[in-house]
Order: C-alpha cells, then sequence, then structure tokens
C-alpha cells in the first residue's frame, strides 16, 4: 500500500497566520490527493481535491498544490475557525490511505 | 437533502462480529455514481479507510488490515449499506464513519462530500 506522510504533526499559529501542510507519498500518485478538515466531535469535511481543486463552499483561503509525490496544503490567512486537525488523503489505488494528521491550534 | 447515519451497537466483545448499517435518507443508495465507504478514527487516533462497494458495478474493495474479516455490503430495500467485521479485537475499537465518495470526471479528482456523524464501537468483555 502507498503509504502518506504527513508533516509536521502539530503546529502553533496565530490569526493571519500563513500557514503549510505537506504529504509526501510513497510513490507517484499523479493528481489524486486530497485534504480534509476535522474539528472534535465531527466528521471530517473535504477542502481540497484532484491535489488543487477547492471544494464549492470551502472559502479561498485554502489551496493545495503539488503532484506526483509531494503536495501541500496552504492557509493563506488563519481564521479562528481554521484550527482544526488537516489530512490528506491519496485516491490513486486501493487502499485509500490517510495521512497522519496535522493538528493546528493557537500559538 | 441527504443524510448517512450510522447505526449498530456500541459495545461488542472480543471474538465476537461488529455489525453496523448506515442508512440513506434524503436519496436513494441506488441512484448516483457513488462510493459507499466506510471509514474508522481510533480514539485519538487518525483516519483509518476500511472499505467501498460501489453499487453500478458492485466492485467492493478492502484494506488489507482488515480484508479477511470484513464484509460490506447493500441492501436497496432498507436503502441503507453495511459494515460486518470478524473476530474483534480491542484494536477495532473506534469511531466508525460511513461516507459517500464521488469522482468528478472534469477535474479527474474524487472526494467525500458526505459523512455520517460517526458510531462509538467499544470492543471489550
Amino acid at each position: 500500500a502507498i503509504q502518506m506522510t504527513q508533516s509536521p504533526s502539530s503546529l502553533s499559529a496565530s490569526v493571519g497566520d500563513r500557514v503549510t501542510i505537506t504529504c509526501r507519498a510513497s510513490q507517484g500518485i499523479g493528481n489524486n490527493l486530497g485534504w480534509y478538515q476535522q474539528k472534535p466531535g465531527k466528521a471530517p469535511l473535504v477542502l481540497i481535491y484532484g491535489a488543487t481543486s477547492l471544494r464549492s463552499g470551502v472559502p479561498s483561503r485554502f489551496s493545495g498544490s503539488g503532484s506526483g509525490t509531494d503536495f501541500t496544503l496552504t492557509i493563506s490567512s488563519l481564521q479562528p475557525e481554521d484550527f482544526a486537525t488537516y489530512y490528506c488523503l491519496h485516491d490513486y489505488n486501493y487502499p485509500l490511505i490517510f495521512g497522519g494528521g496535522t493538528t493546528v491550534d493557537l500559538k | 437533502q441527504v443524510r448517512l447515519q450510522e447505526s449498530g451497537p456500541g459495545l461488542v466483545k472480543p471474538s465476537q462480529t461488529l455489525s453496523l448499517a448506515c442508512t440513506v435518507s434524503g436519496g436513494s443508495i441506488d441512484s448516483g455514481d457513488y462510493y459507499w465507504t466506510w471509514i474508522r478514527q481510533a480514539p485519538g487516533g487518525g483516519l483509518e479507510w476500511i472499505g467501498y462497494i460501489y453499487y453500478y458495478s458492485g466492485s467492493i474493495d478492502y484494506n488489507p488490515s482488515v480484508e479477511s474479516r470484513v464484509t460490506i455490503s447493500i441492501d436497496t430495500s432498507k436503502n441503507q449499506f453495511s459494515l460486518r467485521l470478524s473476530s474483534v479485537t480491542a484494536a477495532d475499537t473506534a469511531l466508525y464513519y460511513c461516507a459517500r465518495g464521488r469522482y468528478e470526471f472534469e477535474i479527474s479528482g474524487f472526494y467525500y462530500d458526505l459523512w455520517g456523524q460517526g458510531t462509538l464501537v467499544t470492543v471489550s468483555s
């Protein structure tokens, strides 16, 4: 199975900060990657799919980049509602695998 | 508005079989091009994809981590899909989510657009 290595596992940031989270696949996965946000007690919510496509209704401060093995989720200006855990998910082949998660908390 | 709702026992004894159902409301499980999926999350842990069933083709795929113990099926008469996981151990204690996956051909992108609220299953004697 393809392994997804996500970093950092946690980060502390302030409102207004630019935040970058990375995900590395153990082999090339094209653009078959999505990013999900999960808040405590809630199901995950898709932000980005196809590596770069912003899900309808998701604020434009979220963006995704990358292809092949290296991917990035960027939050251009962190808002109070963005403090959460973020996961990448590859859908290149089965089994689908999530990254280990990145928790973004308040500095 | 389509919604997903998990149901099933919250406590299962070790070595027994975990059985969960995901009921689709507000829409039909056999319409649309969707991948009906189970995903779990151990307490304080990350997300683990368990497997999916694709109604139109009948395709099913499982995570090798549970493949020998898992069955996912669809019951269109009840508008639900189900998960059965046999020979459970404490390691199967988790919040179990059902989710709907979809593929956007224009963008060549796949994502889970709809999730249940999750149901906690504890494996303990």
